[in-house]
């Protein structure tokens, strides 16, 4: 068990450009969850997935935000047209499903954008 | 109403002194309750879960459930500098897993 990991941990990127962040969750759970976190805030809710099927996805979301598991495995978050306000850590946490489901998160990307 | 609040602090406590964090919850279906430790610039990292009413001890930390008062707390015992961190409460719902704004702690020598 290697843990949640995430690629990159940092990204500088300048406004209008598009970014993708990996996640590669434990390995033998079906569910991954991608988030944002700001500055005195907790983790806001972004996606999910279960296995390769999107779940859910926040109302919040912008479009220009996508993410896809096309295999069950990592996942992809692409944010296109990056923005100012796109500045955060975006973290990634993978569970299996069940009555005692447990996340256990990745180390983060984060994204400045200039 | 937000999901989960909690008290952001700063909470300070001596070194050797037990800290108290406590969170409350809206959705009274909520199903399991975590507490997680995050270090600044850090990912959160997972300490603590509870499923049913009561206490739960693990090592110098106590997790305590109510679910008719919708109140989910952390007791740290022995506070040590190294436990000085943002103290993340967590629900989920059965849906989804919502987190409160966390509750800054800090030990002081």
């Amino acid at each position: 068990d290697t843990g949640v990991s995430q690629d990159p941990r940092h990204k500088i990127t300048k406004r209008g450009q598009n970014v993708t962040f990996r996640c590669d969750p434990i390995s033998e759970h079906n569910r991954l969850y991608w988030y944002r976190q700001t500055l005195g805030q907790g983790p806001e809710f972004l996606t999910y997935f279960q296995n390769e099927a999107q779940l859910e996805k926040s109302r919040l979301l912008s479009d220009r935000f996508s993410a896809e598991r096309p295999k069950g495995s990592f996942s992809t978050l692409e944010i296109q047209r990056t923005e100012q306000g796109d500045s955060a850590m975006y973290l990634c946490a993978s569970s299996k499903s069940g009555r005692q489901e447990t996340q256990y998160f990745g180390p983060g990307t984060r994204l400045l954008v200039l | 109403q937000k999901e989960v609040e909690q008290n952001s602090g700063p909470l300070s406590v001596p070194e050797g002194a037990i800290a108290s964090l406590n969170c409350t919850y809206s959705d009274r279906v909520s199903q399991s309750f975590f507490w997680y430790r995050q270090y600044s610039g850090k990912s959160p990292e997972l300490i603590m879960s509870i499923y049913s009413n009561g206490d739960k001890e693990d090592g110098r930390f106590t997790a305590q459930l109510n679910k008719a008062s919708q109140y989910v707390s952390l007791l740290i015992r022995d506070s040590q500098p190294s436990d000085s961190a943002t103290y993340l409460c967590a629900v989920n719902t059965g849906n989804q897993f919502y987190f409160g704004t966390g509750t800054s702690l800090t030990v002081i020598p």
